[in-house]
């Protein structure tokens, strides 16, 4: 098992511009999520699913789109980039919405 | 709605001494309550949870922590700190119930000097 898997690792946007950030996992979890990580802020939910094509808001939701057309993957879309997202971002996934199964993160500068 | 608060964002310790970092929480609802620890550039993994059982619940790595419903706390502690436990630690809190991810606190950096 490869469990969550995130790419890319590490990405530079311009601000205005769109990208998408991948995030899959092999455990066959109904659950995922989006966390963004902020120095001093800890973790914060922006969108998570509890299954294919389900998807609801977290605390951070505004300029961020997700889809689960599947249940491997949950992308993440941001729409036109800004500074204020410059973040890490976690996926995470669950068999239950308990335990969460953490990617590696993919770091993100909004310039 | 479920809220977390850690108490100190940075905890300091001498190797071999107690390590006592602290969580209180806040839920509408009986809560699932986890602590999960990250190294520096990775992800997060669980170090232990609660979730109705047992109030004092052991985890990975000789740590444990208690629920205290009276106290709406849920403290992490090990006996004796290894250098190796050097690293952020996150406090989460769910409500237990399908249709809910998991509300994290802001972590505390524990640092262990020789």
């Amino acid at each position: 098992n490869a469990g969550v898997t995130q790419t890319p690792k590490f990405q530079v946007l311009k601000t205005g511009q769109s990208m998408t950030l991948q995030c899959a996992q092999d455990m066959n979890h109904e659950y995922m999520s989006w966390y963004r990580q902020d120095p001093g802020m800890g973790l914060r939910l922006i969108h998570y699913s509890v299954g294919a094509g389900i998807t609801d808001q977290g605390e951070v939701p505004n300029g961020y789109n997700v889809s689960r057309s599947t249940t491997e993957d949950f992308p993440l879309r941001l729409l036109s980039a800004a500074p204020s997202q410059t973040s890490v971002y976690f996926c995470a996934s669950s068999p239950s919405g308990e335990t969460q199964y953490f990617g590696p993160g993919t770091r993100l500068l909004v310039l | 709605a479920q809220s977390v608060t850690q108490l100190g964002s940075h905890v300091s310790v001498s190797e071999g001494a107690l390590v006592l970092l602290r969580c209180n929480y806040s839920s509408s609802v009986p809560p699932y309550l986890f602590w999960y620890v990250q190294y520096p550039n990775q992800g997060l993994q669980l170090l232990l949870k609660y979730t109705s059982a047992a109030t004092l619940v052991k985890g990975i790595n000789g740590f444990e922590a208690e629920f205290k419903k009276s106290e709406t706390s849920f403290h992490l502690t090990k006996p004796s700190a290894h250098m190796s436990d050097a690293a952020e630690y996150f406090c989460a809190v769910s409500a237990g119930q399908a249709g809910t991810a998991p509300i994290f606190g802001k972590g505390t950096t524990l640092s262990v000097s020789s």
